[in-house]
């Protein structure tokens, strides 16, 4: 059983575009990052979260962390080809200091 | 920029061998965190320390895998009598004890097992 389940699994847009990715569990988590992976290299960190309802924004993309702790949203403004890439969401419980990952949205933005 | 590496970048072993691959973390964190990712998944929680004491080992972490953090700053991952199913990527991130939300990651280690 996934505890982080992503979603969509894949997704192919045209550059310009708006998109959503969702991050979701019937946990509670005490944080949870957004990560992005370019093949064969590992996981850039692109935001924490830590607070109820907490939205964060990094030039196009916003962030948001669910009111219940429970889930998370990444959306991406006017996407562009850079932006290709698995963008995996990641979860710490309280009490642990593993992080959990979701097994990822792989992106596609085409010229 | 000294981020977290990892050494090799690559490993093809056969069946059998022994592999060790090396993490060095961010200077001046003292947290240190093994991953395993396979193909089409999310990395996975092997192993952590806290300077050079193993806190925290995975169920995934059978008895052929053994973590070491000697000094308490770069950490190694032996895998003993590897099997096909070892092949990933084994991923090291490193973090400090007051951030412990933030974990850096390096570029992996890729191992195929013939």
């Amino acid at each position: 059983t996934q505890l982080l389940e992503q979603s969509p699994q894949f997704l192919s847009i045209q550059e310009g575009e708006n998109l959503t990715v969702y991050c979701n569990s019937s946990s509670v988590f005490s944080s949870l990052q957004w990560y992005r992976q370019e093949p064969g290299e590992g996981p850039v960190l692109l935001v924490t979260v830590v607070t109820g309802g907490e939205v964060k924004k990094l030039k196009r993309l916003t962030f948001q962390f669910g009111d219940a702790r429970k889930d998370s949203s990444l959306h991406i403004t006017a996407a562009q080809p850079g932006d290709t890439g698995l963008y995996l969401c990641a979860g710490r419980k309280g009490g642990s200091e593993k992080l959990v990952f979701g097994k990822g949205t792989k992106l596609t933005v085409n010229p | 920029d000294t981020g977290v590496s990892q050494d090799p970048r690559h490993k093809i072993t056969k069946r059998g061998q022994n592999v060790t691959f090396r993490c060095d973390p961010i200077s001046e964190h003292n947290r240190l965190y093994w991953y395993r990712q396979t193909l089409g998944q999310g990395p996975e929680f092997l192993t952590y320390f806290q300077n050079e004491a193993q806190l925290e080992k995975s169920r995934l972490l059978s008895d052929r895998f053994s973590a070491e953090r000697p000094k308490g700053s770069f950490s190694t991952l032996e895998i003993q009598r590897t099997e096909q199913g070892d092949s990933a990527m084994y991923l090291c991130a490193s973090t400090w004890s007051g951030s412990k939300d933030t974990q850096y990651f390096g570029p992996g280690t890729r191992l195929t097992v013939l």
